[in-house]
């Protein structure tokens, strides 16, 4: 399975946009990009997944670059409450197997 | 509300009380995962359940025992567990199957004590 590497924490301002990087170098071909967070104690929440385009939804956009070796997951307008904890994980070949790292704990200020 | 519920949200029990963790999901999936989370540590995958079959055992000391009756229900029995085992038990679910549409949808999870 592909391994990530995120930042292990950043700030944004209530308001402003939050891009979370996200590097996956060994990602294969047939491999997704998700992204779930988690605020303190609860279970995570999925917020996104794509292959090789860019996709939107009502809580982010995610953004992956043409080699997919890397991903920006986009909150446009942080809130206070996007405060947590966010995975970025590449799904492996054995479908049922998310594996989780450290992820980047995102703290939005007002 | 994701439509994964899981009961007790909390527990504390001694080493030697047998008690048991359970989850549902309202979803119609066909997989259930049973995962931990330790103090400051990241998710660890326990168990999966595909079709009520267990098909991942990560390595997890008998002390833990999971229970998949049908498709909507998921049980982590526990016995004589150790106060290293107290953590946040975490049930999720998906429909596997159909590439693409397999995403995971997590419980509230269950903060565990073992005193």
């Amino acid at each position: 399975d592909a391994k990530t590497t995120q930042p292990p924490s950043m700030d944004c301002a209530e308001g402003r946009a939050a891009n979370l990087p996200c590097n996956h170098s060994t990602i294969s071909g047939n491999e997704y990009v998700y992204w779930y967070r988690q605020i303190h104690s609860q279970g995570p929440q999925y917020i996104i997944h794509g292959l090789k385009n860019n996709e939107t939804n009502e809580m982010a956009s995610l953004i992956i670059t043409e080699d997919r070796k890397s991903s920006t997951l986009i909150l446009p307008h942080a809130t206070l409450r996007d405060t947590a904890v966010y995975y970025c994980i590449v799904r492996g070949y054995n479908f049922n197997k998310f594996y989780f790292g450290s992820g980047t704990k995102l703290n939005v200020k007002p | 509300e994701t439509g994964v519920t899981q009961t007790p949200r909390h527990l504390v029990m001694g080493m030697t009380n047998k008690k048991s963790l359970k989850c549902e999901q309202h979803l119609g999936h066909n997989a259930m995962y049973w995962y931990k989370q330790s103090a400051k540590k990241p998710l660890e995958l326990m168990f999966v359940y595909n079709f009520k079959e267990q098909t991942e055992n990560n390595s997890v000391p008998s002390r833990f025992s999971p229970e998949c009756p049908n498709s909507s229900h998921l049980f982590l029995h526990l016995h004589t567990l150790q106060p290293e085992d107290s953590a946040l038990y975490l049930c999720a679910s998906s429909q596997e199957g159909t590439e693409g549409t397999d995403t995971q949808y997590f419980g509230p999870g269950t903060r565990l004590t073992v005193l």
